[in-house]
């Protein structure tokens, strides 16, 4: 009963390099989510996909593209990393009742970019 | 910007204490929900509470919403060491299907 699985679980990259955070999901959920979390700054959405196909921007999504490659797998891309990236990353997913349902998460992926 | 803000930032207790933690918001909501998160970990879901609810208990946890006032309070009953976390609340407001969080309350709860 695996849930939400991310990977990496750590990464330090150098400015200017890019990578992908992968997030999968069992729960057979509709709807997925990708949030970083800074000391003292909670939760930030950055990008949402609330179906198969869709994908919609968050509260701080400069800097990151996302794709929702099928039902499972959501996926988030640092085209050009640079320090304020530096985060703890978050992917969740959740049933799509409509104004309902608590979030799944995943255990988080560390970034660090020097 | 965060819709739920927590309050205290911070609290210490004696096993055995209560431990109550509050939550204010800006806007009209479709439900509240709570979050533990231990050190390292992702976040898990506690307890949901539907805005028109004013009361909910799950074991130890009590929530209570007060929409007029627009706050949610935890009240954590008979305290443990294995409840030193933070908590966040998340509030639905139903558009675009999101959950906004605040910044959480860190407690630290001890032996």
């Amino acid at each position: 009963n695996a849930g939400v699985t991310q990977t990496p679980k750590f990464q330090v990259l150098k400015t200017g390099q890019s990578m992908t955070l992968q997030c999968a999901q069992d729960m057979n959920h509709n709807s997925m989510y990708w949030y970083r979390q800074d000391p003292g700054m909670g939760l930030r959405l950055i990008y949402y996909s609330a179906s198969e196909g869709t994908t919609d921007k968050g509260e701080v999504p400069n800097g990151y593209n996302v794709s929702r490659l099928n039902k499972r797998e959501f996926s988030l891309r640092l085209e050009s990393a640079a320090p304020s990236q530096t985060s703890v990353y978050f992917c969740a997913s959740r049933e799509d009742r409509a104004s309902a349902g608590e979030l799944f998460f995943g255990e988080g992926s560390r970034l660090t970019v020097l | 910007s965060q819709q739920g803000e927590e309050d205290p930032q911070a609290l210490s207790i004696q096993e055995g204490e209560n431990a109550t933690m509050n939550c204010s918001y800006k806007t009209s909501i479709n439900n509240l929900q709570w979050y533990r998160q231990n050190s390292g970990r992702g976040l898990v879901h506690l307890i949901l509470i539907r805005s028109n609810e004013r009361e909910k208990h799950s074991g130890r946890l009590r929530v209570t919403l007060d929409t007029s006032k627009k706050s949610s309070s935890l009240l954590i009953t008979a305290s443990r060491a294995a409840d030193t976390a933070s908590y966040f609340c998340a509030t639905d407001s139903g558009s675009a299907r999101q959950l906004t969080f605040g910044s959480g309350t860190q407690l630290t709860v001890l032996p």
